[in-house]
């Protein structure tokens, strides 16, 4: 069975950096593209990042380009978010799924990352 | 960058009757669409994938259809279960790719 399970998510106040971690099982996780997506509170869902099997490739939406930086570490069946220079509006629960061709499928059960002073 | 727009907001309907849901892209997609259940306190579910195949585990009651810029999933006799928040995503390969979902169509029991 695929497991997506992240972890990280804290109160961090505007300004603050965070590194979010989604440990995957039950899949080669080393043939997967990888994403992050974001739901405010109460909000619907947006696309963060997506980075390629390898690594080689990331892709960014505008809101967080230039301040979050995705990786993955596929020695430890890992997915990384480092997230730096945080807003209030960056404040969400924070899933991983992993990539089924153009389509999230399965997703993590989230991580809640509050941006407050 | 490609808008979807969903209809209606919310959808009140009883058990056992027909959900249509609309997702609208700002220009064509193709058939690169999908549509995501989420139930209250759990993560979305891929429920629809290039428009019209159905996820591994998804009832035959969940379909859609759809090509270019309008799409609908149908849902079609409502169970219990079914009562939840439905998004549709889309998928832009215009380097770079990016990725957007609707606003969500809540079906909520009438």
């Amino acid at each position: 069975e695929v497991q997506l399970v992240e972890s990280g998510g804290v109160v961090v106040q505007p300004g603050g950096s965070l590194r979010l971690s989604c440990a995957a099982s039950g899949f080669t996780f080393e043939d997967y593209a990888m994403h992050w997506v974001r739901q405010p509170p109460g909000k619907g869902l947006e696309w963060v990042s997506l980075i390629s099997w390898d690594g080689g490739s990331t892709y960014y939406a505008d809101s967080v380009k230039g301040r979050f930086t995705i990786s993955r570490d596929n020695s430890k069946n890992s997915l990384y978010l480092q997230m730096n220079n945080l807003r209030a509006e960056d404040t969400a629960l924070y899933y991983c799924a992993k990539a089924t061709n153009n389509w999230l499928d399965p997703w993590g059960q989230g991580t809640l990352v509050t941006v407050s002073s | 960058e490609i808008v979807l727009t969903q209809s209606p907001a919310t959808l009140s309907l009883s058990p056992g009757e027909r959900a249509t849901l609309s997702c609208r892209a700002s220009q064509s997609v193709s058939s690169y669409l999908a549509w995501y259940q989420q139930k209250p306190g759990q993560a979305p579910r891929l429920l629809i994938y290039d428009a019209s195949n159905r996820a591994t585990g998804i009832p035959a009651r969940f379909s859609g259809s759809g090509s270019g810029t309008d799409f609908t999933l149908t849902i079609s006799s409502l169970e219990p279960e079914d009562f939840a928040v439905y998004y549709c995503q889309q998928r832009s390969n215009w380097p770079p790719p990016s990725f957007t979902f609707g606003p969500g169509t809540k079906v909520d029991i009438k």
